[in-house]
């Protein structure tokens, strides 16, 4: 298994430009999440999943969109892109949710510099 | 925001035992103890979890104690590449509706030769 997969590695945007982050995983896992994670800080959520068909917002996920349209993917789309998305990306997929034998599984990571 | 307090950083010799200290004094009864690590520029790595009795896994034990409002984490013979960013997380589960994990900013363990 390639377990989660990111795409792409490094991007530099400009203000005003949109992009996609790809993001999927081969485990056949239910849940999916996007985090940020700001230079010396923790990961914030941004959106995650249930399963296909199905997304909710977490904290932070003003400027960003969402869709899970099949269990294996889940792209997280920035839309006219400001500096303060300047950061590093993760995905993450689990099994079962919030069951306690839970563990998320982390791709390794997307760094976006918007300038 | 986070409900558990770490200390921002820890040394720790090469083959000795690593015991990272976590405070979490409003965990709720049916909240877990989760640990996480980060290596430099990697997304984060499951540890272990518990809720109110100690585990032992391949990669590490945790000590909750009796009242569970703190927990340790035990590398018990640490080497270079434990070197990483250690984050103690209590969350619910067990019926929790989405499962995510809040970060706080961890703790720095370095290893050193």
């Amino acid at each position: 298994n390639a377990g989660v997969t990111q795409t792409p590695k490094f991007r530099i945007l400009k203000i005003g430009q949109s992009m996609t982050l790809q993001c999927a995983q081969d485990m056949n896992h239910n849940y999916m999440y996007w985090y940020r994670q700001d230079p010396g800080m923790g990961l914030k959520l941004i959106y995650y999943s249930v399963g296909a068909g199905i997304t909710d917002k977490g904290e932070v996920p003003n400027g960003y969109n969402v869709s899970r349209s099949t269990t294996e993917d889940f792209p997280l789309r920035l839309e006219l892109a400001a500096p303060s998305q300047t950061s590093v990306y993760f995905c993450a997929s689990s099994l079962a949710g919030g069951r306690s034998t839970d563990t998320q599984y982390f791709g390794p990571g997307t760094r976006l510099t918007v300038l | 925001d986070a409900k558990t307090t770490q200390p921002p950083s820890m040394d720790c010799a090469e083959g000795r035992a690593a015991n990272l200290p976590c405070n979490h004094s409003t965990i709720s009864g049916n909240e877990y103890v989760y640990w996480y690590r980060q290596i430099h520029s990697q997304g984060p790595q499951y540890i272990i979890h518990g809720l109110k009795n100690n585990e032992t896994n391949e990669m590490a034990s945790l000590i909750i104690t009796e009242d569970r409002k703190s927990s340790t984490l035990i590398l018990p013979h640490a080497t270079l590449r434990d070197t990483a960013v250690y984050y103690c997380i209590v969350r619910v589960a067990e019926g929790g509706s989405q499962g995510n994990l809040i970060f706080g900013k961890g703790t720095k363990l370095s290893v050193k030769p």
